[in-house]
């Protein structure tokens, strides 16, 4: 059966620090990955995608990047983390658009 | 473009009472449609979902949403709502199937 992890859970940062969350997924091939950002009250928002290695689609300019450096794993990063990159992060998989799998979320906080 | 609208950010229902979470959805093409729940600080779960064929699907834990073309909607409802329905819902359409898009989501409350 097919897996996801996103780690860490939890995190605190300072202002301008970088950013590594890792997602990976386990018992499938060629997946499509996403990023999303769930601030409090605003709902999911997509920030990044991919469709295969190498391939990032950014839905959103700000201050983060997506990587995928492997079929599997999904990276999003930071080089100067800003107050307002709090939130919620979450990690997803599908094929072909019938269903997005999801991680368990990294709580993100900017201090 | 795809866009998802969920009325009424927070929902209060009885234990027992209809549960009714509204979604309208714009999309160019015929879209696939789907219902996912949130718990405190963890992912999404699916709870169903529109694809082709039949216009009501069944889910998980007794709930059930109906596809309406004509009225671009795909509302979520549950007969008897119960302690642990209480949650964020939320709800999502897919197009060209290598993208999602989420409502803002709607927080149901159930009073005992």
């Amino acid at each position: 059966s097919q897996t996801i992890h996103q780690w860490p859970a939890t995190l605190v940062q300072p202002v301008g620090s970088p950013l590594s969350l890792e997602c990976t997924v386990e018992g499938t091939s060629n997946p499509n990955l996403y990023w999303y950002r769930q601030a409090a009250g605003r709902g999911l928002q997509l920030l990044f995608y991919s469709v295969g290695i190498g391939q990032i689609s950014s839905e959103v300019p700000q201050n983060l990047s997506a990587s995928r450096p492997q079929d599997r794993q999904f990276i999003l990063s930071s080089k100067k983390l800003l107050l307002s990159d709090s939130g919620f992060y979450l990690c997803a998989w599908s094929h072909g658009g019938l269903e997005a799998f999801f991680g368990q979320g990294t709580r993100l906080t900017v201090v | 473009a795809q866009s998802v609208t969920q009325l009424g950010s927070h929902v209060s229902v009885s234990e027992g009472a209809l549960v009714l979470l509204r979604c309208n959805y714009s999309s160019s093409v015929p879209p696939y449609l789907f219902w996912y729940v949130q718990y405190p600080n963890q992912g999404l779960q699916l709870l169903l979902k529109y694809t082709t064929g039949a216009t009501l699907v069944k889910g998980i834990n007794g709930f059930e949403a109906e596809f309406k073309k004509s009225e671009t909607s795909f509302h979520l409802t549950k007969p008897s709502a119960h302690m642990s329905d209480a949650a964020e819902y939320f709800c999502a359409v897919s197009e060209s199937g290598n993208q999602f898009y989420f409502g803002t989501g709607t927080s149901l409350t159930v009073i005992p």
